[in-house]
């Protein structure tokens, strides 16, 4: 059974602070690694696919690293904004041709 | 708007029965995936087409079933429903079969009764 981890749970921080969290995933067979970001009653939006190992990719205030020879990815968030609040999932897409999501880590940003 | 397309946007059905849940993929993308999300639980892969053919499978269970038509719409089936089968129904596409992003639609709320 693949297993992918997220960390922490949950998390509240101030509006202005920087966040980060992390997804721990199988380093073996890996494939490519999905960030996805999930606001409450809407539907889960892409925001990063990372494939190579040492891969950092950004979108606006949010980036994303990746290390696939230890099995994790980061997610920082710099100046987070309460419109930031959402559920950040992580999903491991493998050479089993399986995507195993993670239990995803609920970010609440107070204003 | 994802560009993806889900009917119906809700169900609700009797225990023992079957329904199919339809997707409609953004223009251009051949991947088509079905995910679950039951009460307290993630987001759980059950299957993935690229161009008509399956691609890979999850936890998708027997009683369920997939296909994707020539112009590349894909229907999920569900039959001899459980109450345990309720949950929340969401349909993805990418361009590709690996490694690009996933455009999800509105999803299916399912309710058996």
């Amino acid at each position: 059974i693949l297993n992918v981890e997220q960390s922490p749970q949950s998390l509240h921080v101030q509006e202005g602070d920087s966040t980060n969290f992390t997804c721990s995933f199988p380093s073996s067979n890996f494939y490519a690694l999905h960030w996805y970001r999930w606001e409450t009653a809407k539907s889960p939006e892409a925001l990063f696919v990372m494939t190579l190992n040492g891969d950092e990719k950004k979108k606006g205030r949010i980036s994303a690293t990746l290390n696939t020879k230890e099995g994790y990815s980061y997610l920082y968030i710099k100046g987070s904004q309460p419109e930031d609040s959402a559920t950040y999932l992580c999903a491991f897409d493998n050479y089993g041709q399986n995507f195993v999501f993670g239990p995803g880590t609920r970010l609440s940003v107070l204003p | 708007d994802s560009g993806v397309t889900q009917t119906p946007k809700h169900l609700i059905t009797a225990t023992g029965q079957r329904v199919t849940l339809r997707c409609s993929p953004r223009s251009g993308d051949l991947s088509v995936y079905w995910y679950q999300q039951s009460l307290d639980q993630g987001l759980q892969f059950l299957i993935q087409y690229y161009n008509g053919e399956e691609r890979a499978k999850g936890n998708i269970l027997e009683r369920f079933s997939a296909q994707q038509f020539p112009d590349l719409h894909s229907e999920l089936n569900l039959s001899s429903l459980e109450l345990g089968d309720s949950a929340l129904y969401f349909c993805a596409s990418s361009e590709t079969s690996r490694g690009s992003e996933a455009f999800f639609g509105q999803g299916t709320r399912l309710t058996v009764v």
